[in-house]
């Protein structure tokens, strides 16, 4: 089992639509949470960190943490498409360096004008 | 806040060669950086964690030798591809853990590699 799971995609939604991306994790001791960005051919932007249950906003953008579920969500509401990107879940595991954060394997998301 | 730099953005060198790769927390102390690799349409893969003041800890894989690092200060760490050769060819990402900021990480925009 991976330690960080994500749906590949891709997934695509109308322009206007709620995108909703999921991630799941595996060391039910993690305490920190991220959500980062990556246009093709660029590096990975953080554009979100939630280290409580509950929801956190920030403009467009909501993560959704479950620490019973070991879940982890990232909706994107009204969608444009720029925000057509890979997004990435990164997690920061009790068992790992403090420092080190282990990332999903992303999911593509693709917004449809 | 929360700008990493790196340099060269792009590099092309011949096999055999040495190649560089310098990244800086612009704004912030970085106490650790972290050294990627990224080949097209693949994940993330994590290369080594550089501590600053102390060697660095290198990926079940990756070779030491091959792969310096270099954490001179709060600021400044530094990749080099020694002997590089074609299969090196790739995109290295640099990220900064902002102390202050509990375990955010910022990448560096990247450096694609190209050995002819």
């Amino acid at each position: 089992q991976k330690e960080v799971e994500q749906n590949s995609g891709p997934l695509s939604v109308p322009e206007g639509a709620i995108a909703s991306l999921n991630c799941t994790y595996s060391d039910r001791g993690s305490q920190s949470f991220f959500w980062y960005r990556q246009y093709s051919g660029k590096s990975p932007e953080l554009i979100m960190s939630i280290y409580s249950n509950g929801d956190k906003e920030d403009g467009r953008f909501t993560a959704q943490l479950n620490k019973a579920s070991q879940y982890v969500s990232l909706l994107i509401r009204d969608s444009q498409p720029s925000d057509s990107a890979t997004y990435l879940c990164a997690v920061n595991p009790l068992s790992g360096s403090a420092r080190q954060l282990t990332f999903g394997s992303g999911t593509q998301l693709t917004v449809l004008p | 806040g929360a700008v990493v730099s790196q340099h060269p953005s792009w590099v092309i060198c011949k096999s055999g060669t040495s190649v560089k790769i310098e990244c800086r927390s612009l704004d912030f102390q970085a106490t650790t950086m972290f050294w990627y690799r990224q080949f097209p349409k693949q994940s993330l893969m994590l290369m080594a964690t550089s501590n600053e003041g102390s060697k660095a800890t290198y990926e079940q894989g990756v070779e030491k030798d091959k792969f310096l690092i270099n954490h001179a200060s709060l600021t400044l760490s530094t990749l080099t591809v020694t002997s590089a050769h074609p299969e090196d060819s790739s995109f290295y990402i640099c990220s900064a853990r902002w102390r202050d900021r509990g375990n955010e990480q910022y990448f560096g925009p990247g450096t694609r590699l190209t050995v002819t």
